[in-house]
């Protein structure tokens, strides 16, 4: 298995409050990605990081901000959370682009609760 | 853009039973084609693809053929057992159109003894 560890597993929290979410790999792989997964709408690109300090937003970009300041880390934070970012959260791995950029690597993902 | 259809699920079959998941694609450039499963609890991973027009992806007894004519990539298998029961997602990855992986909504399958 990919060394994928994402963290927290599961976490409820407030509406209003901030949260970060973070992806470790243990892979050096280049690309990192974070998704979302809801019912109706499956996998949906979030953000998604090229290299260090080089990230780009995905197609629900719009409440989410992420930071990667070494290439083992991705964060991926709410700035302020709202009850429609409840969702499992996946972060994506890939050694590289195009070609065999369709071989992406998941963590286990995080199940996040907003009340 | 690039989108991907997959059938409504979920779907529900006895153990031996043919199964068959639809998946229909629009893109730009030049697509290839993919089939994730999601485990209860777990990550999605890549069970097949192919990379071209008339390529057939197989794995674990699945198959699917890559119908540029129809833009096509139905999932299908002979014989599904109980630990096939999973989300099923297609994908696609367009060389010159959006060059991200784009996923369909997933079909969640259930597989009765």
């Amino acid at each position: 298995d990919a060394g994928i560890t994402q963290s927290p597993r599961h976490k409820v929290t407030e509406t209003g409050t901030p949260v970060t979410l973070r992806c470790h790999q243990t892979e050096n792989h280049r690309y990192m990605y974070w998704y979302r997964q809801d019912p109706g709408h499956g996998l949906r690109l979030i953000h998604y990081s090229y290299g260090v300090k080089d990230t780009d937003k995905g197609e629900v970009s719009d409440g989410y901000s992420v930071s990667r300041s070494k290439t083992e880390d991705f964060l991926l934070t709410l700035e302020s959370a709202t009850s429609s970012q409840t969702s499992v959260y996946f972060c994506a791995i890939s050694e590289t682009t195009g070609v065999g950029a369709e071989k992406l690597f998941f963590g286990s993902g995080t199940q996040l609760s907003v009340l | 853009g690039d989108s991907v259809t997959q059938m409504e699920g979920p779907v529900t079959l006895s153990e031996e039973a043919f199964l068959t998941i639809n998946c229909t694609y629009t893109a730009t450039g030049y697509p290839s084609l993919f089939w994730y499963v999601q485990y209860p609890g777990e990550g999605l991973q890549l069970l097949l693809k192919a990379t071209k027009a008339d390529d057939k992806g197989s794995n674990k007894g699945f198959e699917a053929t890559y119908r540029k004519e129809t833009t096509s990539f139905h999932l299908e298998k002979g014989s599904v057992q109980v630990s096939d029961s999973a989300v099923y997602f297609c994908a696609l990855y367009s060389q010159g159109g959006s060059e991200k992986l784009v996923f369909g909504k997933g079909t969640k399958l259930t597989v009765n003894p």
